[in-house]
């Protein structure tokens, strides 16, 4: 089946310490992209890639970092969380012409 | 530069009325227009694009350049088309990611 698995579903961590959010996709889909979705603000995107070793930041990357060392993995690296960070997290990926397939999303609580 | 506009956060309508749904776009090159729909606690999901002009759901959208708008349209709504619609722009080529809108949560009372 395809899809886009993310982990953690939920994840309650304090200011400063270092977490990472896997997302993986079985489509060999060469996009993927990090979202995070605020009551109000919609989905804004953080970084995105267009292929291996290839990332970019989208709309509200400060605080956030990626790597894309393999086609299949985008995670997602927060050095140093901090309250504003608290969200709702998606991963999404895509090829060519294709629509966005979403992960189920990652509920992130920064204390 | 993209830019999406969905100019109502709320829409609350009775079932059985219509529901129009409003997106405009602003975007210089050739635009491909989506519309996600995320239902309670699930994830997004595609619900239409432009270029395949089909009814999904009851629900059809026209890209209409010369307003640079995709409304979103169901002639009746049902409860179960309570959800968040987002409306999304990327480029035709496929490889510009999407921008999305703010949202507009319908909610469609019995």
């Amino acid at each position: 089946e395809a899809q886009v698995t993310q982990n953690p579903r939920y994840l309650i961590t304090v200011t400063g310490k270092k977490l990472t959010v896997t997302c993986s996709q079985n489509m060999n889909h060469e996009y993927m992209s990090w979202y995070r979705q605020d009551p109000g603000l919609g989905l804004r995107q953080i970084y995105y890639s267009m292929n291996v070793e290839v990332t970019d930041k989208g709309d509200v990357p400060e605080g956030y970092k990626v790597s894309r060392k393999e086609k299949r993995n985008f995670p997602l690296i927060l050095e140093s969380p901090s309250p504003n960070q608290t969200s709702l997290y998606f991963c999404a990926s895509w090829s060519g012409n294709s629509p966005l397939h979403f992960g189920n999303g990652t509920r992130l609580t920064v204390t | 530069a993209q830019r999406v506009t969905q100019p109502e956060k709320l829409l609350s309508v009775f079932k059985g009325a219509p529901v129009e749904l409003k997106c405009n776009y602003s975007y210089s090159g050739s635009p491909e227009l989506f519309w996600y729909v995320q239902y309670s606690r699930q994830r997004l999901q595609l619900l239409l694009r432009h270029i395949s002009r089909e009814s999904i759901k009851g629900f059809t959208a026209d890209l209409n350049k010369g307003e640079t708008s995709f409304h979103l349209k169901k002639p009746f709504a049902q409860e179960e088309d309570s959800a968040m619609y987002y409306c999304a722009l990327g480029g035709y080529s496929g490889n510009t990611p999407l921008v999305f809108g703010k949202g507009t949560r319908l909610s469609v009372i019995a």
